[in-house]
């Protein structure tokens, strides 16, 4: 069974860069996509982008400028880098694993962890 | 971007009613539409993917259909565990991906 398990700082200050690991277990990291979500408090859920194990990467138009996501075959994670943040990015955000054939979807999820960013 | 709007935002039934869910996206995705039901707390659970294909381990009694613009998840007999959670329609037909809004099923 494919687990997933986000961590990372739940606080970060604005102007910084907030930085979250994803954890699988259960599946090899090399196959597959794999995407990172958020879901501000009160809103609905957004897609950042996503890494193949190739390393080719697609992110969301709206943070493509700020965020980088990356690959550790050696410890089957992969990680989320956003720049820059402010208050806009607090949100619980999600790692995914992202089966690409007849439609691209996100399955299974992890818990979700909340970053608030503050000072 | 494509929006995809869900409809109603919210919803009070009883146990073992029918309810449908209604996702519209604002131009043609053929059948790149997921399905999620979310708890509070709790991670994102796929449900239908493709438009109307069952989610291996989801019970039979979640269907989803349609095609181009208009798509409906329907629950044909509520459970107890299908309340106090959230109803998320996703399209794949093209990136940035993108969800419905969402529909919260409460219990009347």
């Amino acid at each position: 069974q494919v687990q997933l398990q986000e961590s990372g700082p739940g606080l970060v200050k604005p102007s910084e860069t907030l930085s979250l690991t994803c954890t699988v277990s259960g599946d090899s990291i090399s196959s597959f996509y794999w995407s990172w979500l958020r879901q501000p408090p009160g809103k609905g859920l957004e897609w950042i982008g996503y890494i193949y194990y190739s390393g080719y990467t697609n992110y969301s138009p709206s943070l493509k400028s700020r965020a980088t996501i990356s690959l550790d075959t050696s410890k089957n994670q992969f990680s989320l880098k956003l720049s820059s943040v402010t208050a806009a990015d607090t949100a619980v955000y999600y790692c995914a694993r992202t089966p690409y054939s007849r439609s691209t979807r996100f399955d299974p999820w992890g818990q979700g962890t909340l970053v608030t960013v503050s000072s | 971007d494509i929006q995809m709007t869900q409809s109603p935002s919210s919803l009070s039934a009883s146990i073992g009613d029918r309810v449908t869910i209604t996702c519209r996206a604002s131009q043609n995705i053929s059948s790149y539409l997921n399905w999620y039901q979310h708890k509070p707390g709790k991670a994102p659970k796929l449900l239908i993917y493709a438009a109307s294909t069952l989610q291996s381990g989801v019970p039979s009694r979640f269907t989803g259909s349609g095609s181009g613009t208009d798509f409906t998840l329907t629950i044909s007999s509520l459970h107890p565990e299908d309340f106090a959670t959230y109803y998320y329609c996703q399209q794949s037909y093209n990136t940035p991906y993108t969800f419905g809004q969402g529909t919260k099923l409460e219990i009347k």
